[in-house]
This record gives structure tokens, sequence and C-alpha cells, in this order.
């Protein structure tokens, strides 16, 4: 099973350009995640999904948009890069029932010049 | 609001010697306290989940407790290893149907053999 895939996994923009992360599942997981790392900041939470259809803020969602096409994927969209969003994007999902155990995906490394 | 923290931030043992891991969190209501391992430029991989209502779980070298009252979670490595070397984080889910996590900034564990 692929779990959680993430494309791309390197990109590189200038400053105003625009760019969408893909996530999708396998797991028929409801909720899903997109959270973002950074040294000394951990992760935090950009936006969620609770279900299809549903998207909700996270800690630090300005300068995203979030897009939850169907059960499988959930996108993230940032409409004009800054480098403030240089950084390493984590997608992940929740099974929902039983452990609730969060699965993440590899990562997209996302570099803003 | 709730907080999380591990300390050290990194630590380094030799080879085969046990150790703990600490995570504390600043409100007990939680639902749930979850540990990752994650490898240098890769995901997060869970490794053990303990419900509010439990005081540990196990999967083989590794005992993750938990104390809601005094806010603290450890994990427990036995005999450790080289492929151990790794960031380990906490990340505790709040009450509540969200599933969002707050996460601790990690621990950086280094094994030498």
């Amino acid at each position: 099973n692929a779990g959680v895939t993430q494309t791309p996994k390197f990109q590189v923009l200038k400053t105003g350009q625009s760019m969408t992360l893909q996530c999708a599942q396998d797991m028929n997981h409801n909720s899903m995640y997109w959270y973002r790392q950074d040294p000394g900041m951990g992760l935090r939470l950009i936006y969620y999904s609770a279900s299809e259809g549903t998207t909700d803020k996270g800690e630090v969602p300005n300068g995203y948009n979030v897009s939850r096409l169907n059960k499988r994927e959930f996108s993230l969209r940032l409409e004009s890069a800054a480098p403030s969003q240089t950084s390493v994007y984590f997608c992940a999902s929740r099974e929902d029932s039983g452990a609730n155990v969060l699965t993440f995906g590899a990562g997209s490394r996302l570099t803003v010049l | 609001k709730q907080e999380v923290t591990q300390i050290p931030a990194a630590l380094s043992v030799p080879e085969g010697e046990n150790l703990v891991l600490n995570c504390s969190f600043t409100d007990s209501a939680i639902y749930n306290l979850q540990w990752f391992r994650q490898d240098p430029g890769k995901g997060l991989t869970s490794l053990l989940l303990i419900q509010s209502s439990q005081r540990e779980q196990t999967s083989g070298r590794l005992n993750a407790s938990l104390d809601k009252s005094s806010g603290r979670s450890t994990l427990y490595i036995a005999a450790s290893q080289p492929g151990d070397s790794a960031t380990y984080l906490c990340a505790v889910r709040r009450t509540g149907n969200t599933g969002k996590l707050i996460f601790g900034q990690g621990t950086t564990l280094q094994v030498k053999p």
C-alpha cells in the first residue's frame, strides 16, 4: 500500500509565483492535514479537513489555500509564494476508528527565492 | 493554549545503553499522545500511541508511558542501537473531534557504535 503520497518532493519557486502541492491517501481516511516543519519551530498545522467537502484553518493558514477534491486528495496551494514559506510540507491522514493513528507522507521541500 | 516541550533537544549515547526521552504538555485535557520517529530528510513514522485512559504502550524495545496529571510522557528505548539514531517527536491530540495534533520540537538522538 502506498499510504500517503505527496508530489512534488522538491520545488524551487521565485517570490510571487504560485504552485500546488498534491496529496493523496489510499487508506480510506476521512481526516487529512497539512503541516509545515521549520527548524526550531517543530511542525505547525496549516489546514485540515475532517471530511470530504470540509476544510478548516490550523495555526498558520495565512498565504495558503486548500482543496479537498474528494476523499482521497487534499491539495495545498500557494497563490503568491514568499520566502517565509520556504519549508518542508507534510501531508497526513488519520484513521477514523481504532487507535486513530496519524500517517504522514514523505514531505515536500519547498524553497522560495 | 496547549504547549508541548521535549527536553533535551539532542542526546548522544553509546550503543547498548537504555535511555529515556521526555515530553511534557501544559493542558492535561488530552485525547491521546503519539510518539513519532523522523529520519533525516524523511517523513514521520508513528511509533506508539497512548490513549488518555492508558498508562503505557509497548512495541519491541520501545515503551511509552503517560501521566496526564503531571503532564508528562516518556519514551523508553532499551538496548539502543545505531539504527535508533533519528529525531523523536511527541504530539498531543486535543479532546474533541478535530484530531489536530500539537507537536513538540523533538529530541535528536545519536547512538554511537
